[in-house]
């Protein structure tokens, strides 16, 4: 089973701030990575998928790159609706696809 | 656009079996290579696949799971099943659908969630 971590576990952040978040798996993962943004009380919802592309209608202050082990996932200026919690997801392995911790962004 | 639905008993008693039903709209739900997701959440915890549905009927289920779960899917009725059996508080959580597309594994569409509590 591919294990995925993510860092930092909290960001605590200011609107407008570009925010910066990691990624990494247990062993190689190609470019087959996704990422996903959870509101309380909601489903998670895709962001980005094979590693940088954008889901359709993603703002483009979303953008995500990296490839293999590391990956990066990149809000170039927050905005008030973006605090959440931020999962990545592998599917270059399965069963099981696995997901890392998740990344909370909440307000500094 | 599709809309997936997740629905079933709330609340399940130790030892027995937690049955869930994801219903599909706005899609045939083998109108393309699709496969049918389900993934749990205990509160405050992260997303843990459970397994999946292929329109095919092909099936993967997580290891840990295997000899516990059971997926089906019903083309007529436009709903994917969930059966997990022997269940303890561990299996506690918000149970999601979810679809993904072959070849690519990620999930696009999600259900809104459903708690089900194991509990006597």
């Amino acid at each position: 089973e591919i294990v995925m971590t993510q860092s930092p576990a909290t960001l605590s952040v200011s609107p407008g701030d570009r925010v910066t978040l990691s990624c990494r798996a247990s062993q190689s993962v190609d470019l087959n990575l996704a990422w996903y943004q959870q509101k309380p009380g909601q489903a998670p919802r895709l962001l980005i998928y094979r590693a940088s592309t954008r889901a359709t209608g993603l703002p483009a202050r979303f953008s995500g790159s990296g490839s293999g082990t590391d990956f990066t996932l990149t809000i170039s200026s927050l905005q008030s609706e973006d605090f959440a919690v931020y999962y990545c997801q592998q599917y270059n392995d399965w069963p099981p696809f696995t997901f890392g911790p998740g990344t909370k962004v909440d307000v500094k | 656009q599709v809309q997936l639905q997740e629905s079933g008993p709330g609340l399940v008693k130790p030892s027995q079996t937690l049955s869930l039903t994801c219903t599909v709209s706005g899609d045939p739900i083998s109108g393309g290579s699709y496969f049918w997701n389900w993934i749990r959440q205990p509160a405050g915890k992260g997303l843990d696949w459970i397994g999946r549905v292929h329109t095919s009927g092909n099936i993967d289920y997580h290891p840990s799971l295997n000899s516990r779960l059971r997926i089906s899917i019903d083309k007529s009725k436009n709903q994917i099943s969930l059966k997990l059996s022997s269940v303890t508080a561990a299996d506690t959580a918000v149970y999601f659908c979810a679809r993904s597309v072959w070849p690519t594994h990620y999930f696009d569409f999600w259900g809104q969630g459903m708690l089900v509590t194991v509990s006597s």
